[in-house]
């Protein structure tokens, strides 16, 4: 049982250039989400899967788009990265529609824009 | 909107005393408070959680956390702090809205315990 599960570990891109985060969760849970890690600001949401074949935006949605390609997997897509995207990001996921529901986390994607 | 406040950015305590990291948080309806640490270079980890009940809420590790509506305090506790208990702590608020379980996290506190 792997939990979720997050690739690349790492990842340094050139302005302007594209890539794919991917995210996979093992626990059969609902809900999905990304979240950026930036000093000082602690963890933003950026955007969420409540369940499978939906999306939402969270609270920095700019400049992302995501995928949620079944239940298991819940990619994000940086179409033209920019220095403001270099953060460690993070994906979660829960069963969602409680009160009670914990999330668990990934190991984290340090992610580098030049 | 909910949100969470924690006021201190980093909290050193000798090993052996008695450690609080502190969050404030406002919500509007019922509060569900949620602790989570983070060590150097992984993941968030779930610690503990106030839903209902209880003012006290005893979670992994030895950490507590005491709820207090009336201060609006979710603070975490722990009697006898530990060198490995030096990490990256988060409160976090969830949504009260929608069928997803989204939180709304703290800036954190960095936890530094020496010997």
């Amino acid at each position: 049982n792997a939990g979720v599960t997050q690739t690349p570990k790492f990842q340094v891109l050139k302005t302007g250039q594209s890539m794919t985060l991917q995210c996979a969760q093992d626990m059969n849970h609902n809900s999905m989400y990304w979240y950026r890690q930036d000093p000082g600001m602690g963890l933003r949401l950026i955007y969420y899967s409540a369940s499978e074949g939906t999306t939402d935006k969270g609270e920095v949605p700019n400049g992302y788009n995501v995928s949620r390609l079944n239940k298991r997997e819940f990619s994000l897509r940086l179409e033209s990265a920019a220095p403001s995207q270099t953060s460690v990001y993070f994906c979660a996921s829960n069963f969602g529609g409680t009160y009670t529901d914990t999330q668990y986390f990934g190991p984290g994607t340090r992610l580098t824009v030049l | 909107a909910q949100s969470v406040a924690q006021p201190e950015d980093q909290v050193n305590v000798a090993e052996g005393n008695p450690l609080t990291v502190k969050c404030t948080y406002s919500v509007s309806g019922n509060p569900y408070l949620f602790w989570y640490v983070q060590y150097p270079n992984r993941g968030l980890q779930f610690l503990l959680k106030y839903i209902t009940g209880d003012n006290l809420v005893k979670g992994s590790y030895g950490f507590e956390a005491e709820f207090n509506k009336s201060q609006t305090s979710f603070h975490l506790k722990k009697p006898s702090a530990l060198v490995s208990d030096s990490a990256l702590y988060f409160c976090a608020v969830r949504d009260g809205t929608g069928t997803a379980s989204k939180l709304t996290f703290g800036t954190g506190t960095r936890l530094q315990v020496t010997l």
